[in-house]
């Protein structure tokens, strides 16, 4: 199993700080993507990564990835209240169709 | 991009029945997917659902508990049979475009609760 796991598995902050969530995988990766989910309803895409990918950005969102250390970094910055959610990363293997989900965080942004 | 409705959106169901959940997609997709995502736990990839083809379970899934149609290619349905309180859970269909480094689209879950 490539099963990635995310560090913190809660995290609380407040509004306007920065939000940093970690995640760790097992085995080779094709791409790195993370998803977000409001209160145990469906998933949204936010970013994907490929493996010949350092870090990259969309809006206020930054992942990096670092598959020597087979780790992965969600920042959120400037974290509004509509933040909250539980985040999770996923991973694709080459020759896989299918993701293979974190355990995720959950982030609590509090105004 | 893929839009996809599921229902119902949430049920409350007596131990020992079954339960129907549908999954339909605004376009025409090859592989659908279904996701139990148990409370407080990350997503565990039920089945993968193929048009034309029996679906393909993952390990700790079977055909008897969760059966699975996909009668065309926007739309398909998850059974959970004889349920008990560990059914109990969000449920949640998917697809996903072609190749590996495309994005997943999700329905909005079925929260299943059972008494």
């Amino acid at each position: 199993s490539q099963q990635g796991e995310e560090d913190p598995q809660a995290l609380s902050i407040q509004e306007g700080e920065n939000a940093t969530m970690n995640c760790s995988y097992k085995t080779s990766i094709n791409n790195l993507q993370w998803y977000r989910q409001n209160s145990g309803r469906g998933l949204v895409h936010l970013i994907l990564i490929r493996s010949n990918e350092r870090e990259k950005h969309s809006g206020r969102l930054r992942v990096t990835l670092d598959t020597s250390k087979k780790s992965s970094s969600l920042l959120i910055t400037a974290s509004r209240a509509a933040d909250t959610a539980s985040y999770f990363c996923a991973t694709i293997g080459s020759g896989y169709s299918t993701l293979t989900f974190g355990k995720g965080t959950m982030l609590l942004v509090s105004p | 991009s893929a839009v996809i409705s599921q229902k119902p959106s949430r049920d409350i169901c007596q131990r020992g029945t079954s339960l129907t959940i549908q999954c339909q997609v605004d376009s025409q997709v090859t592989m659908m997917f279904w996701y139990r995502q148990q409370p407080g736990q990350s997503l565990t990839l039920i089945a993968t659902a193929n048009q034309g083809s029996e679906a393909t379970y993952e390990s700790g899934f079977v055909i008897d508990k969760f059966p699975i149609s996909r009668p065309n290619l926007t739309f398909s349905t998850l059974t959970v049979s004889n349920m008990s309180p560990e059914d109990s859970s969000i449920y949640l269909c998917s697809v996903k475009g072609r190749g590996e480094n495309t994005e997943a689209f999700f329905g909005q879950g079925t929260r299943l609760t059972v008494v």
